[in-house]
C-alpha cells in the first residue's frame, strides 16, 4: 500500500518568514495530494490540493509543488503569520475507486513566533 | 465543519464496555468515513460507507463495526473498548462525486478508555 513520509515533525519560524513542509510517497500511481491544517481541538481543514497533472498550485500565501519523478510534494507558506500556527498534514491517494483512500503523513507542528 | 456533527465530543469509558460514536451530516452526501488520529500515526481509516447499508473496511478496522441505516447518520461502534482504542475519532464526508478523495472532516470525538 501507499506510504507517506512527512518532514519535519516540528518547525518554528519567525513571523514574516517562509515555511516549507515536505512529503514523499511510495505509490507511483498516486495522483491526488491534499494538505490539511489542524488547529487545536478542531478537525483537519483542507487548505490546498493538487492533482498529478499539475506541477504547482498557489492560493494567496500558500503553494504546493509536486515532483512526480522524485515522488515528493511540498507545502510552502510565505509571509507567515501567528494564525498559521497549527499542525499540517499531507496526504496521497491513487484515485477514487469506490471511495477515498487517502494515506496521511504523520503531521508537522508549525509554530510562528513573533 | 462542512455540515458534520459528531457526538459525543468527549467520552470516558472503561475497558470492556461498548461505545457508539455518531456522525450526522446535513447534506445527504453518499460517502462517509471514520478515521482515528494518534500521535505519530497521522490519520488512519477505520471504515467507510458509500451508501445506506453499504460499508467497507479501512486499514485499522479490527475491533470496530459501523452501521448506516440512514443517509445522514454513520455510527461507529466499539463492541468491547480497549485501552488501545483511546484516540481522537474523526468523521469525514466526500461532497464532490467527481473527486471522492477530497474529504471534509468533523470536529472529532476524544475517546478515553480507562
Amino acid at each position: 500500500g501507499e506510504n507517506v513520509e512527512q518532514h519535519p515533525s516540528t518547525l518554528s519560524v519567525q513571523e514574516g518568514d517562509s515555511a516549507v513542509i515536505k512529503c514523499t510517497y511510495s505509490d507511483s500511481a498516486s495522483n491526488y495530494f491534499p494538505w490539511y491544517k489542524q488547529e487545536l481541538g478542531k478537525g483537519p481543514q483542507l487548505i490546498i490540493d493538487i492533482r498529478s497533472n499539475v506541477g504547482e498550485k498557489k492560493d494567496q500565501r500558500i503553494a504546493v509543488t509536486l515532483n512526480k519523478t522524485a515522488k515528493h510534494f511540498s507545502l510552502h507558506i510565505t509571509e507567515t503569520q501567528p494564525e498559521d500556527s497549527a499542525v499540517y498534514f499531507c496526504a496521497a491517494s491513487r484515485g477514487a475507486g469506490t471511495a477515498s483512500k487517502l494515506t496521511f503523513g504523520t503531521g508537522t507542528r508549525l509554530q510562528v513566533t513573533l | 465543519d462542512a455540515g458534520i456533527t459528531q457526538s459525543p465530543r468527549h467520552k470516558v469509558t472503561e475497558t470492556g464496555t461498548p461505545v457508539t460514536l455518531r456522525c450526522h451530516q446535513t447534506e445527504n452526501h453518499r460517502y462517509m468515513y471514520w478515521y482515528r488520529q494518534d500521535p505519530g500515526h497521522g490519520l488512519r481509516l477505520i471504515h467507510y460507507s458509500y451508501g445506506v447499508k453499504d460499508t467497507d473496511k479501512g486499514e485499522v478496522s479490527d475491533g470496530y463495526s459501523v452501521s448506516r441505516s440512514k443517509t445522514e447518520d454513520f455510527l461507529l461502534t466499539l463492541e468491547s473498548a480497549t485501552s488501545s482504542q483511546t484516540s481522537v475519532y474523526f468523521c469525514a464526508i466526500s461532497p464532490d462525486p467527481g473527486l471522492r478523495e477530497k474529504l471534509f472532516f468533523g470536529s472529532g470525538t476524544q475517546l478515553s478508555v480507562l
